[in-house]
């Protein structure tokens, strides 16, 4: 059974670049978040997809954008990108019950994204 | 979601056990304790979680205080391999993916 799958897992983009960074569910899983993590710092929550809709989202601007599509797989997309976009890309996924999503993440191993 | 503190970092020794504590002195009834690790260059990784009561599963335990205030995770024999930021978080059981991650504890198991 594989577990979350992101990728690439590294990627350089050079400054006012547009990425795409893709991720997959660990199987079973319908719900996607995305979190961003600079070095030496936790995790910060980007949003969260399911049903294809975005359900909640952190305190980012408009340049993070994410989509998830029919078979739960999501993109998280950065437009004009700044240095400050260097991170970790995280996506976590697990399964919602009715109204309620699981308590439990499932993160995969990220893309390290450098912006020169 | 409340708060959380914990010590920037920890040694233990191996075959040890170790205590990471947390405070969560602002936590309401309705929040759980959630615990993550991240290992250097992965994604975190789900420990455990607990309401009120104590919770033990084949990785770690978790022990809340009575008053809720605190709690401390415990790894009963550590191996090198358990070095890696500890994250104490608390939340509601039903607010979605959504964890808000603090600095976490930096445990270092020294052979």
């Amino acid at each position: 059974d594989a577990g979350v799958t992101q990728s690439p897992t590294h990627l350089i983009k050079t400054r006012g670049q547009q990425v795409t960074l893709r991720c997959s569910p660990k199987s079973g899983h319908d719900t996607v978040s995305w979190y961003q993590q600079a070095l030496g710092q936790g995790p910060q929550f980007i949003f969260q997809y399911y049903e294809e809709e975005e359900r909640q989202r952190g305190n980012f601007p408009d340049r993070f954008s994410g989509h998830q599509f029919p078979n739960y797989s999501s993109e998280l997309n950065v437009n004009a990108l700044l240095l400050g976009d260097s991170a970790l890309y995280l996506c976590a996924s697990s399964l919602r019950k009715g109204s309620v999503i699981a308590a439990v993440a499932f993160f995969g191993q990220g893309t390290r994204l450098t912006v020169v | 979601d409340a708060k959380t503190t914990q010590p920037p970092s920890m040694d233990c020794a191996e075959g040890r056990a170790a205590n990471l504590p947390c405070n969560h002195s602002t936590i309401s009834g309705n929040e759980y304790v959630y615990w993550y690790r991240q290992i250097h260059s992965q994604g975190p990784q789900y420990i455990i979680h607990g309401l009120k009561n104590n919770e033990t599963n084949e990785m770690a335990s978790l022990i809340i205080t009575e008053d809720r205030k605190s709690s401390t995770l415990i790894l009963p024999h550590a191996t090198l391999r358990d070095t890696a930021v500890y994250y104490c978080i608390v939340r509601p059981n039903n607010a979605g993916n959504m964890l808000t991650f603090g600095g976490g504890t930096r445990l270092m198991v020294k052979p």
